[in-house]
């Protein structure tokens, strides 16, 4: 079946300019996690959701960062003002629930270049 | 801030070798422990979720054991294969506030390669 997908794929952006990278998670799947990597550095959690809500956003980095999701599927992280620390590799993952028994599925992340 | 740390930052190893590397978490407030698997170009793969004290998990080539009381896990490849070649993650997930959300705080991997 169909895993989960993340567009786009690659995406180079001007400092200052507002970015939105798309999750699509596995079909089915209530919980969806989004992370980054940044250049030397760990996965990073950013915010979780359950459904359509997101009771945990303590992960994302400034008030420049917002997520929302829709359907209970598609996801959407919106980066405004964009600055050149926000350059990372931007991963989403899903799994069944939001539990610790249940691993979760990565999708192949967006690269984000802020120039 | 919760540390997880994995040691080594890196290693090399020749085909046939078995290896094994370390995850250290917390060992309060401890709910479960995830590892991960990273191939360059690829997404992370799970490899096993572990939430019980003395746990052991196998999968192939690939074993983890789980200590919980002293907070650490191994794991181990035994007959090492090129194409096992990746940067291995750990994350820690903690009860800490009663909430077990699926929240992972990763290590910063160990890099594994293998040389043909």
């Amino acid at each position: 079946g169909a895993g989960v997908s993340q567009s786009p794929s690659n995406k180079v952006t001007e400092k200052g300019k507002d970015v939105e990278l798309r999750c699509d998670p596995i079909s089915g799947h209530t919980a969806l996690y989004w992370y980054r990597q940044s250049l030397g550095q760990g996965l990073e959690f950013l915010i979780y959701f359950q459904g359509n809500s997101a009771p945990d956003k303590s992960g994302l980095p400034s008030d420049r960062f917002s997520a929302e999701r829709t359907g209970g599927s598609v996801s959407t992280l919106t980066i405004q003002r964009t600055q050149q620390e926000d350059s990372a590799v931007y991963l989403c993952a899903s799994s069944l629930a939001i539990s610790s028994a249940y691993e979760q599925y990565f999708g192949p992340g967006t690269r984000l270049t802020v120039t | 801030i919760l540390n997880v740390e994995q040691s080594p930052q890196s290693l090399h190893v020749q085909e046939g070798d078995s290896t094994n590397f370390t995850c250290s978490f917390p060992s309060s407030n401890f709910y479960a422990l995830h590892w991960y698997r990273w191939e360059t170009a690829k997404s992370p793969e799970a490899l096993f979720v572990m939430t019980l004290n003395g746990d052991e998990k196998k999968k192939g080539r690939i074993s983890a054991t789980l200590n919980t009381k002293e907070g650490y896990s191994y794991l181990y490849i035994k007959g090492s294969q090129p194409e096992d070649s990746a940067t291995y993650l750990c994350a820690f997930i903690t009860n800490a506030g009663g909430t077990s959300y699926g929240k992972l705080t990763f290590g910063q991997g160990t890099i594994l390669t293998v040389h043909p």
